[in-house]
């Protein structure tokens, strides 16, 4: 069976700060995969997608970016950190050929203080 | 420009009841629908969804509606039981991506 993991759980970085957030999936190959974000009482937006090793689209221009450095691996970097990044970020896959379902990891918890 | 709006930001229901959440979309080339809920601190979890070439597709307690010439569709949870308690989204599927709309917070009351 698949499984995605994300880490850290949660992260508390100060403004300026550096950032990076890994994701893995297990269990398929060549899956699509997926950054979201969700703000504090808004809901799911994407922010990146990936339809293979190092093709990334960007869906919404900020300081944010994604990385696919092997098949079910995709990092999500800043490298300075605003207070508007805070939020709950989510990664998910979904499977070659099929857009459809996603399958979505635990989140990551960021506070930008 | 939301393509995808769930209207109702809240929704209470007495458990054994029937739930019913709607979510409106404008883009007319939606062509798959899907339901999802997500509960504090972790990552949503897909429930159910449905082609644009069928109305109805049940699954259990869940049933999801689709009506196509309103643009609207609807997840009905009967009965409502109090691990039903969640935020639920609709999301409507545009070529390789999803796009979601707010959420609905479901509380089941006993």
């Amino acid at each position: 069976s698949q499984t995605i993991h994300q880490w850290p759980a949660t992260l508390v970085q100060p403004v300026g700060s550096p950032l990076s957030l890994e994701c893995t999936v297990e269990g398929t190959s060549n899956p699509n995969l997926y950054w979201y974000r969700q703000a504090a009482g808004r809901g799911l937006q994407l922010l990146f997608y990936s339809v293979g090793i190092g093709q990334i689209s960007s869906e919404v221009p900020q300081n944010l970016s994604a990385s696919r450095p092997q098949d079910r691996q995709f990092i999500l970097s800043s490298k300075k950190l605003l207070l508007s990044d805070s939020g709950f970020y989510l990664c998910a896959w979904s499977l070659d050929g099929g857009f459809y379902e996603q399958y979505f990891g635990p989140g990551t918890r960021l506070t930008v203080t | 420009d939301q393509q995808v709006k769930q209207n109702s930001p809240s929704l209470s229901v007495q458990e054994g009841r029937i739930s019913i959440l709607n979510c409106d979309y404008t883009n007319s080339m939606f062509d798959y629908f899907l339901w999802y809920k997500k509960y504090p601190a972790e990552g949503p979890t897909f429930l159910i969804s449905i082609s644009s070439i069928k109305d109805k597709n049940e699954d259990g307690r869940f049933t999801v509606f689709l009506n196509k010439s309103a643009k609207h569709l609807s997840l009905h949870i009967v009965p409502s039981q109090p691990g039903d308690s969640a935020v639920y989204f609709c999301a409507a599927s545009e070529t390789q991506k999803l796009v979601f709309g707010q959420g609905t917070r479901l509380t089941i009351n006993p």
